[in-house]
């Protein structure tokens, strides 16, 4: 079975540009989380779906981050315009039951 | 509020000793799940163990077990026989079955395994 796959590993953009990051879940999965981790913290949750609809999007800086979840399977998440504290691993996890399974993550840089 | 304690940043062990890496959590909610994560310097998450709040048993993956104590509302991970593969950061998780189902990740704690 294959894993949750992300794309890109690693961003480098200079401040106030844009990027996306691209996530495709696990066959079946319907609930798919964007994770933003902070060197040296554990993750923290930006926005969780189930489905293409929204459950959580609580703590997502709304003013410049999105995300979509189009016809339940793959999301994007976008960053526009960035800003220096926004460097971190992106983590996109998917779930079915119990445990969420986790990809590679991305690496934004932000400088 | 914090929900998820995690009290020692960074732990050492001897291999092929047994550690222990605590655990405490905060919660109204009467049916929630634990869950032990791995993240190695490669940067993955891997899943370690679940312990359910009604489980009766502690959890055992492996070289693996989860000390559940509901009263005290802990959920330490105890790793025997550690090993040098083992050396990572280890984060403790907590999905709240009513409230939001999303995981709720503690700040970690950094494990080294000496040779």
């Amino acid at each position: 079975e294959a894993g949750v796959a992300q794309s890109p590993r690693y961003k480098i953009i200079e401040k106030r540009q844009s990027v996306a990051f691209w996530c495709n879940p696990i066959s079946g999965h319907a609930t798919l989380y964007w994770y933003q981790q902070i060197l040296g913290q554990g993750p923290k949750l930006l926005i969780q779906f189930q489905n293409n609809g929204v459950v959580d999007d609580s703590q997502l800086p709304k003013d410049r981050f999105s995300a979509e979840r189009l016809k339940g399977v793959d999301s994007t998440l976008k960053i526009q315009p960035a800003k220096l504290e926004d460097s971190a691993v992106y983590l996109c996890a998917s779930s079915k039951g119990n445990e969420a399974f986790f990809g590679q993550g991305t690496r934004l840089t932000v400088v | 509020a914090q929900k998820i304690t995690q009290t020692q940043p960074g732990m050492f062990v001897q291999e092929k000793e047994a550690v222990t890496l605590d655990c405490t959590y905060d919660t109204s909610d009467p049916s929630y799940g634990l869950f032990w994560y791995k993240q190695p310097s490669s940067g993955e998450m891997i899943f370690l163990i679940y312990q359910g709040s009604y489980d009766q048993q502690n959890a055992t993956e492996g070289r693996y077990s989860l000390n559940f104590q509901k009263a005290r509302k802990s959920a330490n991970l105890v790793i025997s026989a550690s090993q040098l593969g083992d050396s990572a950061m280890y984060f403790c998780a907590m999905r709240e079955v009513n409230y939001g189902q999303n995981f709720v990740f503690g700040p970690g704690t950094r494990l080294s395994v000496l040779p």
